[in-house]
């Protein structure tokens, strides 16, 4: 069984540019979340999507970043006209129904903006 | 809100000895869940060990184990005979409730094994 996959696994951006960083849950899995982690920080929450939906967007920032998950294809995050501050890893976790609703992790885009 | 606090940002082991982490957190719920992932330089993101607030019984899988004290907010993980594949950043997490609630990480501790 395939785990979460990321692409791609590094993204350089100028300033000004929009970054798009894609999300494949675990097979089954119909939830996915969202985490970015800054240089020497734990991860952070930024928003929790099933699939057409979005659920929880509390730790999004207001502006310039978007996810949506369609029901067809993976979950995308969106980051509009990226800044210095954006670098960070961003990082995707799917869980499936029921159980414990363990979050399982992608291996992270690391994103730079220059 | 919840916080979760890991007061160590670095400790050092030996290998073959045992070191313990520590985790504080605060939470008015009930019905919660914690976990120790382990982030090695690869950057991915490894469950180590789960514990359900419900559960009196401390978790324990193969090396690793948890000291929970549910009143002192307490959930301290445990890493014995230590291996130098053991050497990463842990994040101790919480999460309220079942399935589809967000995951909050404390600030982590790099442990660095010694052969």
């Amino acid at each position: 069984n395939a785990g979460v996959m990321q692409n791609p696994r590094h993204l350089v951006r100028r300033r000004g540019q929009e970054a798009r960083l894609r999300c494949s849950p675990m097979k089954g899995h119909s939830h996915v979340y969202w985490y970015r982690q800054l240089p020497e920080e734990g991860l952070k929450f930024m928003v929790y999507l099933q699939k057409e939906n979005i659920i929880d967007e509390s730790g999004m920032p207001k502006e310039r970043f978007s996810a949506e998950f369609p029901k067809e294809g993976p979950s995308i995050l969106r980051i509009q006209q990226v800044v210095r501050g954006d670098s960070a890893a961003y990082f995707c976790a799917s869980s499936g129904e029921g159980g414990l609703g363990e979050q399982y992790f992608g291996p992270g885009t690391r994103l730079t903006v220059t | 809100a919840q916080t979760v606090t890991q007061s160590q940002p670095e400790m050092s082991v030996q290998e073959a000895e045992t070191v313990t982490l520590s985790c504080t957190y605060d939470t008015s719920e009930s019905d919660y869940y914690l976990f120790w992932y382990k982030q090695p330089p690869s950057r991915q993101m490894i469950l180590v060990i789960r514990q359900e607030a419900y559960k009196q019984q401390n978790a324990t899988e193969n090396r690793f184990s948890v000291n929970f004290q549910k009143a002192a907010k307490s959930f301290s993980l445990k890493i014995s005979d230590s291996q130098l594949g053991d050497a990463a950043m842990y994040f101790c997490a919480y999460r309220r409730g079942n399935a589809g609630n967000m995951l909050t990480f404390g600030g982590g501790t790099r442990l660095m094994v010694k052969p």
